[in-house]
């Protein structure tokens, strides 16, 4: 299964950009890039995904390096409500998503 | 919708007595996962379904045994707790979805999880 490596924590300032890297030298090409974030005592809730190019929602945005082999989760404007566990995943089918121990975001108000 | 419930949202066992974890959804979703989360560390999968009356092992699966007899719920038994077995259990569901080239695993829908403590 191709695994992802993140940074093990991160700080932003509340209100300024936040650029969380994932890097994923091994991915194929049928694996899409997921991201889901952990609040304190609560269950993994989904924020974004994509294949190859580059995904904007509501919550973030998703960079995809050309050769797909790195992304970068964006939060535009970091709140206190952000602060979180955040997993990169790879996923290509139904049972191969493995979370790791992902990026321990701290907002700092 | 409810999304994803599980029961119970807590549990102390003993060694060696038995338990069963309900995850309910009412989505309609074909696929559905248990996982446990251990102290600092991120989810690992137990076992999973991909539709009523099917199963298949996870990363994890000693100690677990699940059933699917209805497609809306996803059962998680300890036949014989162990203290090694104490831990966060997280229930999950996603739809099915098919693009060209073949399944892509959609959205994973969590729910709130079970703490569970064996003595």
């Amino acid at each position: 299964d191709a695994k992802t490596t993140q940074p093990n924590s991160m700080e932003s300032n509340e209100e300024e950009p936040v650029h969380l890297p994932c890097n994923h030298s091994t991915i194929s090409g049928t694996d899409y890039i997921h991201w889901y974030r952990q609040l304190p005592s609560q269950g993994p809730e989904y924020v974004i995904h994509g294949l190859t190019s580059n995904v904007n929602n509501r919550m973030a945005s998703l960079a995809i390096a050309e050769d797909r082999k790195s992304s970068t989760l964006i939060l535009h404007r970091a709140t206190l409500r952000d602060a979180a566990v955040y997993y990169c995943i790879l996923t290509a089918g139904a049972n191969n998503l493995f979370f790791g121990t992902g990026t321990r975001l701290t907002v700092i108000p | 919708n409810a999304g994803v419930t599980q029961t119970p949202k807590f549990r102390v066992l003993k060694t060696g007595q038995s338990m069963t974890l309900l995850c309910a959804q009412d989505m309609n979703h074909e696929y559905m996962y248990w996982y446990r989360q251990d102290p600092g560390m991120g989810l690992r999968l137990i076992h999973y379904s991909v539709g009523e009356g099917t199963t298949a092992k996870g990363e994890v699966p000693d100690g677990y045994n699940v059933s699917r007899l209805k497609k809306q719920n996803f059962l998680l038994g300890l036949e014989s707790a162990a203290p090694s077995q104490t831990s966060v259990y997280f229930c999950a569901s996603t739809p099915l979805r098919w693009v060209r080239g073949g399944i892509f695993t959609d959205t994973q829908y969590f729910g709130p999880g079970t703490r569970l403590t064996v003595l």
